[in-house]
């Protein structure tokens, strides 16, 4: 059964970085793709970007390339990066698995807000 | 892509059939259409892939279909774990996107 936990701080400060970890236990995640999501009450459901084992990624033009996805093969991790953070960037993170037509599954999700 | 969800709220007794719709901005092949379930504090759960086929687990009250435009998802009767939040998702063009959302409550 494949599992996904993130996490990281809850609390990031305007014009930092914030840095989220998902662990995924029951798969690899030198195989298949994996990704990030978010969800805030003014956007709604927001595909952030993924990543492939071999380390390619795609994301979202939304972000202006602030957003960077690693992954860690020998950890079985895989990370978030979000740059130059506004308020606007105050969501709920989930990490899931990409199966390239669906989510499936996901993390609990993570509440980052976004202030001074 | 761009999907519209209608009704935004949806109010339903428990045994009745509840019927779901999202419609595409453009053209989507079925295969790239998904439907998920959200309850309070939880994360979404994978109802429907490909538009119609149920991911592992899930009853077969639950049934989505459609063509290229307009898809539905379709609960046969409903159970009272059945009302949450309902979104769509298709992942025909990047980037993936969602639904607003219907939210399913009992009347």
């Amino acid at each position: 059964q494949v599992q996904l936990q993130e996490s990281g701080p809850g609390l990031v400060r305007p014009s930092e970085t914030l840095s989220l970890t998902c662990t995924v236990s029951g798969a690899s995640v030198s195989s298949d793709y994996w990704t990030w999501i978010r969800q805030s009450p003014g956007k709604g459901l927001e595909w952030i970007g993924h990543i492939y084992k071999s380390g390619s990624t795609n994301y979202n033009p939304s972000l202006k390339s602030r957003a960077t996805i690693s992954v860690d093969t020998s950890t079985n991790q895989f990370s978030l990066k979000l740059s130059s953070v506004t308020a606007a960037d105050t969501a709920v993170y989930y990490c899931a698995r990409d199966n390239l037509n669906s989510f499936d599954p996901w993390g609990q999700g993570i509440q980052v807000t976004v202030s001074s | 892509i761009v999907l519209t969800q209608s009704p935004g709220t949806l109010s339903l007794s428990p045994g009745e059939r509840a019927t779901l719709s999202c419609r595409a901005s453009q053209s989507l092949s079925s295969s790239y259409l998904a439907w998920y379930q959200q309850k309070p504090g939880q994360a979404p759960r994978l109802l429907i892939y490909g538009a119609s086929n149920r991911a592992t687990g899930i009853p077969d009250r639950f049934s989505g279909s459609g063509p290229e435009t307009d898809f539905t998802l379709t609960i046969s009767r409903l159970e009272p774990e059945d009302f949450a939040v309902y979104y769509c998702q298709q992942y025909g063009t990047s980037p993936p996107t969602f639904g607003q959302g219907t939210k399913l409550e009992i009347k």
